[in-house]
């Protein structure tokens, strides 16, 4: 069985401030994504991330793929209380047909 | 709107109770994924659909949840005999591709509550 664990679990920080969220596996991952799901909402996808030591930034998010893809970041600069929300990643099983989610990080921005 | 929509968005069951979860997908996706997601806890799989057949139901937790989607559209998530432990929110996605774990679409939830 793949996992994933999410670090931390719980973040609470000042408008402004910059925060880094970890996803670690022992298992290789083909692929990882990060989603973001707010209270009463479904998760909604922010980024795929495909190649062992990649990088991509949305706006203010930056996400990085472990060089061996087992692992992965999300890292915010300036946070907003906008980007509070449970911050979830999630990976594809070997057979590619379901999904494993980490059990997320809760993040509160504070303006 | 083009969105997965799941209904009802809360339920209130007694223990024993049986209940009936739709999930309405993205018209034209082929995969179709039910989750279960605790409070505080990242969504766990349940069941997969491409187009009306179960692929995968593996992590469906017990013989009383039962799964459905005939048409290949619509799909229907059954709890039979419903007891306190099954308290959670479901969780429905859908995918285009038939390959069905890139780019998932979810749903609001339907939040059971089994008093």
């Amino acid at each position: 069985t793949q996992l994933l664990e999410q670090s931390p679990q719980f973040l609470s920080i000042q408008e402004g401030e910059n925060l880094t969220v970890y996803c670690n596996s022992s298992s290789v991952f083909s692929s990882l994504q990060w989603y973001r799901q707010e209270p009463g909402e479904g998760p909604v996808l922010l980024v795929t991330v495909v190649t062992g030591g990649e990088v991509k930034k949305l706006k203010r998010l930056t996400f990085q793929f472990g060089d061996a893809r087992k692992d992965s970041s999300l890292h915010i600069t300036a946070a907003q209380p906008g980007d509070t929300g449970l911050y979830l990643c999630a990976g594809p099983n070997n057979a590619g047909n379901m999904l494993t989610f980490g059990g997320g990080t809760r993040l509160m921005v504070k303006p | 709107g083009a969105g997965v929509s799941q209904s009802p968005r809360y339920k209130v069951a007694k223990r024993g109770q049986d209940v009936a979860l739709r999930c309405d997908p993205i018209s034209g996706h082929v995969s179709l994924f039910w989750y279960q997601q605790a409070l505080g806890q990242g969504p766990e799989f349940l069941t997969y659909f491409q187009n009306e057949a179960q692929l995968d139901k593996s992590g469906l937790p017990s013989d009383r949840f039962f799964a459905e989607r005939p048409e290949g559209s619509v799909s229907t998530l059954k709890i039979q005999r419903t007891q306190q432990e099954d308290s959670a929110v479901y969780l429905c996605a859908s995918s285009l591709l038939g390959t069905g774990a890139y780019e998932q679409y979810f749903g609001p939830g339907t939040r059971l509550t089994v008093t």
